[in-house]
């Protein structure tokens, strides 16, 4: 059960947009709409920031969007804040009823 | 309010067993599948195990199937996951997290409980 590939790290300057993409494969990412993405702070709960591939919760900003094309998620962040710097998280549905995370991106606002 | 309340985590010799709760609130946790995810020291969140609302569907990870039982009580709002035959590779923080609808095992987890720290010595 392998994970999600995710960039390492991605960096941006206050105000810039910022995208994480996520691979997998024909039996996750690209079988089913049911990608999700996470934003994680050190020592605190993971947040859930997209469902659905594209879907934002109630309070969550609209600088959130997410996207996918085949078998590649993605995530952009656009006006990059302070607030935003943490690490992130894609995670799909997977043929079986199981699920897959990704590596995790850590994004730094320069 | 909903809520998420892991409880059972510890230190535990290898080999050695322990059976993690999640007490739920704030929703009607026997229409919700529930889910545990694990995050080991420096490491990438990782899915564990997940059951239907009835209790009747599990589904594991391979790195802990055979070793892992995930079960729940419905009358008692509480899930929970009974870990044997444990590694030091099963050390980690465990959350255990709602998905954002009902009876579906696929959507995303928008309750997470603040997690419980098991540790695996050898």
């Amino acid at each position: 059960q392998s994970a999600l590939t995710q960039p390492a790290s991605v960096s941006g300057s206050p105000g810039q947009s910022i995208t994480i993409s996520c691979t997998g494969t024909s039996s996750d990412v690209g079988a089913y709409d049911y990608v999700s993405w996470y934003q994680k702070h050190p020592g605190k709960a993971p947040k859930l920031m997209i469902y659905d591939v594209s879907n934002r919760p109630s309070g969550v900003s609209n600088r959130f969007s997410g996207s996918k094309s085949g078998n590649t998620a993605s995530l952009t962040i656009s006006g990059l804040q302070a607030e935003d710097e943490a690490d992130y998280y894609c995670s799909s549905f997977r043929i079986g009823s199981t699920r897959v995370f990704g590596t995790g991106t850590k994004v730094t606002v320069l | 309010e909903v809520q998420l309340l892991e409880s059972g985590g510890g230190l535990v010799q290898r080999g050695g067993s322990l059976r993690l709760s999640c007490a739920a609130s704030g929703f009607t946790f026997s229409s919700y599948a529930m889910i545990w995810v694990r995050q080991a020291p420096g490491k990438g969140l990782e899915w564990v195990s997940t059951i239907s609302g009835s209790g009747d569907n599990t589904y594991y990870a391979d790195s802990v199937k055979g070793r892992f039982i995930i079960s729940r009580d419905n009358f008692k709002n509480t899930l929970y996951l009974q870990m044997n035959s444990l590694r030091a590779e099963d050390t980690a923080v465990y959350y255990c997290a709602k998905p954002r609808q009902t009876w579906g095992t696929h959507y995303g987890m928008d309750v997470w409980g603040q997690g419980t720290t098991v540790t695996v010595s050898s």
